[in-house]
């Protein structure tokens, strides 16, 4: 059975559209985050969560949303879409956000944005 | 977190050991080495830390220098599953972010 499921695996979606990234996480973990990994580039790092509660945003734009209805939930809303956004969106959750916990990553998101 | 240089790309065939190198010269007394792999379409997937001492486990034994500026990942027995990108990573005690670079892509031949 999955641990982190990402809904949808593939998104197409137009410029100035929103859309929401679902991440759910069946680990008992106490710490989410979102990574994005465009063409050709390394994973980047965007949010931390922890208990429900945001602890490091990396993400220069607002546009960029994390939502936490549920412990071991954490969806991405983004806004405005431009064609730059198109990349893999990346779910991981960790035990403990404060050690050298290790963090397990979800299949990905794919967001091509026209 | 310091920088870790790692080689671009590498090459094995099935069946041996694979020695991959990362250079930390720069790295903090707490600053742990971490080490993930990632394949194409996928996540990454956590392979391995340690701090000052060797570590190994069912994925990989991870050599440390005695001066930690270098470590060396080491896989054996390696199979055409194990192709991926490689990544070592320092991680700062108490920071959750996870900085990735290039890696270095592990290429095994038949």
């Amino acid at each position: 059975d999955p641990k982190i499921i990402q809904k949808p695996k593939y998104l197409v979606a137009v410029t100035g559209s929103e859309k929401i990234l679902i991440c759910e996480q069946y680990l008992g973990h106490n710490a989410m985050y979102w990574y994005r990994q465009s063409a050709k580039k390394p994973l980047e790092f965007m949010f931390s969560y922890s208990y429900q509660k945001l602890m490091d945003n990396q993400t220069a734009s607002s546009r960029f949303q994390p939502q936490s209805s549920k412990k071991n939930h954490l969806d991405l809303q983004i806004t405005a879409l431009k064609p730059d956004d198109s990349a893999t969106y990346f779910c991981a959750s960790s035990q403990d956000p404060t050690n050298y916990a290790e963090q397990f990553f979800g299949p990905g998101t794919r967001l091509t944005v026209l | 977190d310091a920088k870790t240089t790692q080689p671009d790309s590498m090459e094995s065939t099935e069946g041996e050991t694979v020695h991959l190198p990362c250079s930390h010269a720069t790295i903090s007394g707490n600053e742990y080495i971490y080490w993930y792999r990632q394949v194409p379409l996928q996540g990454p997937e956590y392979v391995t830390h340690g701090l000052q001492q060797n570590t190994t486990n069912s994925m990989a034994f991870l050599a440390i220098a005695s001066d930690r500026k270098s470590s060396t990942l080491i896989l054996t027995h390696v199979s055409l599953r194990d192709a991926a990108v490689y990544h070592c990573i320092l991680r700062v005690y108490g920071n959750e972010k996870i900085t990735f670079g290039a890696g270095t892509k592990l290429t095994i031949k038949p």
